[in-house]
C-alpha cells in the first residue's frame, strides 16, 4: 500500500540551528501539506503546496520556514533558525486531488534545546 | 473561536461498552468532514469522509454520522485495539480547502 515516508524520525538540535525535514509523498498525489503537533495539542496546519508553489500558509509559517520540492519525489520543510517553541512533531501529508482526505507520514519529532 | 470542537476530551470504556464521540463545527458551507485515528507517536490515519447531513459511513465497529452542526463517531462493542485518539477535521467550501483539526478524543478501552 502506498505510504508517505518522513525522515528523520527524531532530530535534536540546538536553538538557532537550521533543520531540514524530509518527506516522500505518495507518488501520484498532487497536493502536499505540512502540519505540526505540539505535545498534547491539536494538529495545526502550516503550509500547503501544489503545482510547485505554496498555495496556502498559516500564521505559524513565518519567514523562518520554507518548503521545497527539489525533485519529483521529495518535499522538504526547512526551519532556518530554530526556537525552543518549534519543538513539536511535524507531519507531512499528501492528497490525491484536493479531496481533504489526507495521507499522513509517521512524523518527524523535533526537539530544540 | 475553534471551528471544530470535540467532546469528550477523554473517554474510558470497558470492552464491549458502546459509546459515541462528538464533533461540532461552525464553518459555513461545509465541503467535507473527516474522521482520523491517531495512535501515540504516529501520524493520523484517515477513516471516513462525510459530505452532507444525513450521510453515514461504517467501518468495522465504527460508524460516522453527520448533521448540519455536528458529527458523531459511534463505536459499537469496542475492543482494546480501538484505543487511540480520534480526530475530526473539517474542510470549508468556497474559500480555503485546508482541513482544520479538532483537539481529538482520547479513547481507552479496557479489557
Amino acid at each position: 500500500e502506498p505510504e508517505v515516508t518522513q525522515t528523520p524520525s527524531h532530530q535534536v538540535t540546538q536553538m538557532g540551528q537550521e533543520v531540514i525535514l524530509r518527506c516522500v509523498p505518495i507518488s501520484n498525489h498532487l497536493y502536499f501539506y505540512w502540519y505540526r503537533q505540539i505535545l498534547g495539542q491539536k494538529v495545526e496546519f502550516l503550509v500547503s503546496f501544489y503545482n510547485n508553489e505554496i498555495s496556502e500558509k498559516s500564521e505559524i509559517f513565518d519567514d523562518q520556514f520554507s518548503v521545497e520540492r527539489p525533485d519529483g519525489s521529495n518535499f522538504t520543510l526547512k526551519i532556518r533558525s530554530t526556537k525552543l517553541e518549534d519543538s513539536a512533531m511535524y507531519f507531512c501529508a499528501s492528497d490525491g486531488g484536493n479531496t481533504g482526505e489526507l495521507f499522513f507520514g509517521e512524523g518527524s519529532r523535533l526537539t530544540v534545546l | 473561536e475553534d471551528q471544530v470542537t470535540q467532546s469528550p476530551e477523554a473517554l474510558r470504556l470497558q470492552e464491549g461498552e458502546s459509546s459515541s464521540l462528538n464533533c461540532s463545527y461552525t464553518v459555513s458551507g461545509l465541503r467535507g468532514l473527516f474522521w482520523y485515528r491517531q495512535d501515540p507517536g504516529k501520524g493520523p490515519e484517515f477513516l471516513f469522509t462525510l459530505y452532507s447531513a444525513g450521510e453515514e459511513k461504517e467501518k468495522e465497529r465504527l460508524k460516522a454520522t453527520l448533521t448540519k452542526k455536528e458529527s458523531f463517531l459511534h463505536i459499537t462493542a469496542p475492543k482494546p485495539e480501538d484505543s487511540a485518539t480520534y480526530l475530526c477535521a473539517v474542510q470549508e467550501g468556497g474559500g480555503s480547502y485546508i482541513p482544520t483539526f479538532g483537539r481529538g478524543t482520547s479513547l481507552i478501552v479496557h479489557p
